[in-house]
């Protein structure tokens, strides 16, 4: 999607490893967000950061880090990976929160085996 | 209660026919009202964006909000296979650090 990138965009990766996901923005958009989506529960936020070295959790957010050390890059890190984190991951951006539409990338498909 | 609940389907109809995707929601906070599409593999992509009860129309698609009832409907007049997508509705309201509330989606199939 125009402005937000997600890399990579499939991954498999064995239980108990550490895992980093990355995404990148040109927008310079304050707000950024991390999702998982699975079948039956939706989206899901597991981290969000509200600008360079603020974040903040969401509502799944064991087992996961975030960073953000620039405003345009946003990292999500499996701590050691479980199959039960196999989704797919979707970042979003946003210039505004609670009454702006948000932008998302195009997510990543995680597979832990 | 959820504080946004979206009917589950899946939701199938033929080419041509008016769909109604509906979410209710329980915080009278909530100030702006969305509807986001997504393809399959995609992201979701934001398609409707309200802040106001009544109509608000784009092309085929109109969306409504009935802040007194709690409810907003998506309506997609003339549906066409390229509509088949997954729709999820989503709530805002302003305050520090007040986040998006997304109900869970529902799989639309337009058949030819």
């Amino acid at each position: 999607d125009a402005g937000i990138t997600q890399s990579p965009r499939h991954k498999v990766t064995e239980t108990g490893t550490p895992v980093t996901l990355r995404c990148h923005q040109t927008e310079n958009h304050r707000y950024m967000y991390w999702y998982r989506q699975d079948p039956g529960h939706g989206l899901r936020l597991i981290h969000y950061s509200y600008g360079v070295k603020d974040t903040d959790k969401g509502e799944v957010s064991d087992g996961y880090s975030v960073s953000r050390s620039k405003t345009e890059d946003f990292l999500l890190t499996l701590e050691s990976a479980t199959s039960s984190q196999t989704s797919v991951y979707f970042c979003a951006i946003s210039d505004s929160q609670g009454s702006g539409g948000y932008t998302f990338g195009s997510g990543t498909r995680l597979t832990v085996v | 209660q959820k504080e946004v609940e979206q009917d589950p389907g899946p939701l199938s109809v033929p080419e041509g026919a008016i769909v109604s995707l509906n979410c209710t929601y329980s915080n009278s906070a909530f100030q702006y009202f969305m509807w986001y599409r997504q393809y399959s593999r995609k992201g979701p992509e934001l398609l409707m964006y309200t802040y106001s009860s009544g109509n608000k129309e784009d092309g085929r698609f109109t969306a409504q909000v009935d802040k007194s009832s709690k409810y907003i409907s998506l309506f997609i007049r003339d549906s066409q296979p390229s509509d088949s997508a997954t729709y999820l509705c989503a709530l805002g309201r302003l305050g520090a650090n007040s986040k998006l509330t997304f109900g869970k989606g529902i799989t639309l199939s337009v058949r030819p």
